[in-house]
């Protein structure tokens, strides 16, 4: 099945540095890859996604970068402020065999603190 | 337009009782997924619906399952509950979860103890 590392665990920045959180993926037929941002105490939204016909998305502060040779797909966040402060998460689904439907496979998570 | 609702919100649960947890999705989403959340393991896939039918299933024991409503609305539920069980049940909607992905939006979750 597919298997998705994700680093680093934690993060720690100055408030205007950027971040950056990478992942990598097993399953070389995923082809969505979705992040989330999850805050304390509250469930997990969808921040970007990118599918596999692209490199690159962005969305103001925040853009992700897919190289499918190489399996990874970073989420970069520039101009971080404190209210960046959460867990993020990546995803990707699990393909071989077939579609994987509403499956997704999660990194571990990153904790990113955005100190003032 | 209403966000995925999961009730209800906590739960405290003695070992060996079962446990069924409700979720309804966006007003026309069909897929309706369950993933399991602890501090040790992440987030990890339990089982998704569409249509009423289980079309994929995680790694975990029988005690675990589901079903689907023709509403779409979803229940799942754990039987014989055991201290490992305690966690963050999340459900996630999606409008089509077919060949290329689709975005899941989550519901709030239910926190189940057991004890």
């Amino acid at each position: 099945g597919e298997n998705v590392e994700q680093h680093p665990s934690t993060l720690s920045v100055q408030e205007g540095d950027s971040a950056v959180i990478k992942c990598t993926y097993s399953d070389s037929a995923s082809n969505y890859f979705p992040w989330y941002k999850q805050e304390l105490g509250k469930r997990p939204q969808l921040i970007i996604d990118i599918r596999s016909n692209v490199g690159e998305k962005k969305d103001q502060r925040i853009a992700v970068t897919l190289n499918k040779t190489a399996k990874h797909f970073s989420l970069h966040i520039t101009e971080t402020q404190p209210e960046d402060s959460a867990v993020y998460f990546c995803a990707a689904p699990p393909r071989a065999g077939g579609t994987s439907y509403g499956k997704l496979t999660f990194g571990q998570g990153t904790i990113l603190t955005v100190h003032p | 337009k209403a966000g995925v609702t999961q009730t209800p919100r906590y739960l405290i649960k003695t070992r060996g009782q079962q446990v069924t947890l409700s979720c309804s999705p966006i007003s026309g989403h069909r897929s309706v997924s369950w993933y399991q959340q602890t501090p040790g393991q992440g987030l990890q896939f339990l089982f998704e619906y569409f249509s009423e039918t289980q079309r994929n299933k995680g790694n975990f024991p029988g005690r675990f399952s589901g079903r689907q409503f023709s509403n779409s609305r979803s229940e799942m539920n754990v039987s014989t509950l055991e201290l490992g069980d305690s966690a963050l049940y999340l459900c996630a909607s999606s409008l089509v979860a077919g060949d290329f992905g689709a975005e899941a939006f989550f519901g709030q979750g239910t926190r189940l103890t057991v004890v």
